[in-house]
């Protein structure tokens, strides 16, 4: 079965302390996309980063990084130096391959909040 | 260019009405996908369509339908609404490969449509 876990409920920390969010997914499929997404209080998802499953390497894109396992299913995002407008739901979600289209499933969110 | 909007961006209705939402995808994106999200639920896949066509779709009953024009906006309509019906519907837009948006597409969504249910 396809799923998306995220541990974590809730995260707080302090400006500037580093923070990584846990993403733990299933899936039956050998191909398939994990993305990142912010949902800040107003409500829009905003697209953060993606990976697909073929490429293992890990990036850093600006204070965003993001650590893709295969091994141990495990798509974990990162935050460095974590400012007060990080505060946010972020979401992990897998999109996977279907005759004529295509499904993604979500995880069930970390609400961030990044304390001044 | 513009991003995805959605409209109305706040809706109240009572118990058995019927309410149409609206969206706008990115121009030139061909496919819109829809997704209901409460705090007990979280994110649902509802449908997602193509050039007019739901390939698509969740495990929502009946009441939850859709429908996407030629010019790409789509609506959806929940029929005979219920409490539970009480959610944030996000569009989301993506600009289809050569062979049809699919899972390597990056969605954009919109801000949402807030559904109240009395």
């Amino acid at each position: 079965a396809q799923k998306v876990t995220q541990a974590q409920t809730e995260i707080s920390v302090v400006e500037k302390e580093d923070v990584t969010l846990d993403c733990v997914y299933e899936t039956r499929d050998t191909t398939y996309y994990l993305f990142w997404y912010k949902q800040p209080p107003s409500g829009e998802l905003v697209f953060l980063i993606r990976r697909n499953s073929f490429d293992e390497q890990n990036e850093i894109s600006g204070r965003y990084s993001w650590n893709f396992q295969k091994s141990t299913s495990s798509f974990n995002f990162t935050i460095t130096a974590s400012q007060v407008v990080d505060s946010a739901v972020y979401f992990c979600a897998l999109s996977e391959d279907r005759t004529g289209g295509f499904k993604t499933i979500f995880g069930a969110g970390t609400r961030l909040f990044v304390k001044a | 260019k513009a991003g995805v909007t959605q409209t109305p961006r706040y809706l109240i209705k009572t118990r058995g009405q019927q309410v149409t939402l609206s969206c706008s995808p990115i121009s030139g994106h061909r496919s819109v996908s829809w997704y209901q999200q409460t705090p007990g639920q979280g994110l649902q896949f509802l449908f997602e369509y193509f050039s007019e066509t739901q390939r698509n779709k969740g495990n929502f009953p009946g009441r939850f339908s859709g429908r996407q024009f030629s010019n790409s906006r789509s609506e959806m309509n929940v029929s005979t609404l219920e409490l539970g019906d009480s959610a944030l519907y996000l569009c989301a837009s993506s600009f289809p490969g050569t062979s049809g948006a699919t899972y390597t597409d990056t969605q954009y969504f919109g801000p949402g449509t807030r559904l109240t249910v009395l």
